[in-house]
């Protein structure tokens, strides 16, 4: 199947200092890459579809002035997180999906500790 | 929000079928049934989707009722390794295309 990178696959960080994630489509291009954030023992939750080329689009709830995504590449994602705090502390997740099949390829998640 | 509803854990013994149930009685026709899985600190990993007619793969089967309300992932032979939390998810459409929403899903543990 296809393969979906990310980088790093963790990372510590002080607080007020920002951090960016990437994540890249490896065998395929990628249309549409989308973003979450799973907190210990809870479930994935969406933080924001991002096409190539367009803005991102940001959940209910997520400040889009905090979490900056690029999709520069129908190969790249990337997702900042900008000033971090504690409790930005999480396990974040990127997908991305082909052109035609209805699937969605998951990476290995990047854990992000904020101190 | 998720449109779907799974139990919150099942166990299994290791070599036995492992039958995880999903109900998701507000389907719309055009919506697809797909689950994942995620074994602890990893990335979700896609198992199988179906529309209406049962599916079968390599790793599961899924067994889809005739008004598809609902939904069964049978892993045949359970290993150790299935431990995981599965998601049972049905795929939404929204901005630019569909977007996949994750319920709580079902933690398994296979013991031996």
């Amino acid at each position: 199947g296809a393969v979906v990178s990310q980088h790093p696959s963790w990372v510590i960080c002080k607080s007020g200092t920002s951090v960016k994630i990437e994540c890249r489509s490896l065998d395929f291009q990628a249309t549409t890459m989308f973003w979450y954030r799973q907190f210990p023992k809870q479930s994935l939750m969406l933080m924001a579809t991002s096409n190539e080329g367009s803005k991102a689009t940001y959940e209910q709830g997520v400040e889009k002035d905090k979490f900056l995504i690029n999709h520069a590449s129908l190969t790249l994602s990337t997702l900042t997180v900008t000033s971090a705090h504690p409790e930005d502390s999480s396990f974040y997740i990127c997908s991305a999906r082909d052109w035609g099949p209805l699937e969605q390829y998951f990476g290995p998640g990047t854990r992000l500790t904020v101190t | 929000d998720a449109k779907t509803t799974q139990p919150t854990s099942m166990d299994c013994a290791e070599g036995r079928a492992a039958n995880l149930p999903c109900n998701h009685s507000t389907i719309s026709g055009n919506e697809y049934v797909y689950w994942y899985r995620q074994i602890h600190s990893q990335g979700p990993q896609y198992i199988i989707h179906g529309l209406k007619n049962n599916e079968t793969n390599e790793m599961a089967s899924l067994i889809i009722t005739e008004d598809r309300k609902s939904s069964t992932l049978i892993l045949p032979h359970a290993t150790l390794r299935d431990t995981a939390v599965y998601y049972c998810i049905v795929r939404v459409e929204g901005t630019g295309g569909f977007k996949t929403i994750f319920g709580a899903g079902t933690r398994l543990f296979v013991k031996a």
